[in-house]
């Protein structure tokens, strides 16, 4: 079974600050995915990849950006962090024989 | 906007019954119906999945029912136990994964 890997479980960072969240699959499959999961409101697709240094707009893109340098790895980016970007953000691949995601553990972000 | 609507908020069941959530989805251009599972502070997990030329999908004690014609699909958790008590979401995507909408969640908790 793949294996999605997010760096952090949990950060902590102060409003205007960038920060990088990193997502790491250890197989090699082309489709990767940020999501953000807020209560509420759900599950929204951030940006997703489908190879290495391609990148599509999600639902909710403004003040995030992504890079796909290699394929196993794929990056979230919080240009200038802000308070209302405080939620938990889960990493994905998409398993066509499995017929769905495999999401990383998250990573719980705060902004203060 | 395209919606899955999911039906309950929250479930209580016993331990050792039924469960049962539904969906119903808007659009007939989806690939796959997959259902996660989510444990409070982890990212969802896939569950079980189907494709909407089958009627229904088993796996242990999961049981995905789908019904074409009314667009509606409904997760079967049969003999449920307290370690089941958890978020479960049904989703629709197409292939890749690149459209997927989610439904809202339902929070089921079995009474041991």
């Amino acid at each position: 079974d793949v294996k999605v890997t997010q760096s952090s479980r949990y950060l902590v960072k102060r409003t205007g600050e960038k920060v990088f969240l990193e997502c790491v699959q250890d197989m090699d499959h082309e489709n990767m995915f940020w999501y953000r999961q807020d209560p509420g409101l759900g599950l929204r697709l951030i940006y997703f990849s489908y190879d290495v240094k391609m990148k599509e707009k999600g639902d909710i893109p403004e003040g995030y950006s992504v890079s796909r340098e290699k394929k196993e790895r794929f990056s979230l980016i919080l240009e200038s962090a802000s308070t209302n970007q405080t939620s938990m953000y889960l990493c994905a691949i998409w398993a066509l024989a499995d017929y769905g995601y495999t999401f990383g553990s998250g990573t719980r972000l705060t902004v203060v | 906007q395209q919606q899955v609507k999911q039906s309950p908020q929250s479930l209580i069941v016993q331990k050792g019954g039924i469960s049962i959530i539904n969906c119903a989805y808007e659009n007939t251009a989806f690939d796959y119906f997959p259902w996660y599972q989510q444990f409070p502070g982890k990212g969802p997990a896939l569950l079980i999945a189907i494709r909407p030329d089958v009627s229904e999908k088993k796996e242990g004690r999961f049981t995905i029912s789908f019904n074409k014609s009314a667009k509606q699909f409904s997760l079967h958790i049969m003999d449920s136990q307290p370690g089941d008590s958890a978020t479960y979401f049904c989703a629709a995507s197409n292939t890749g994964g690149f459209k997927t909408i989610f439904g809202a969640g339902t929070r089921l908790f079995v009474k041991a």
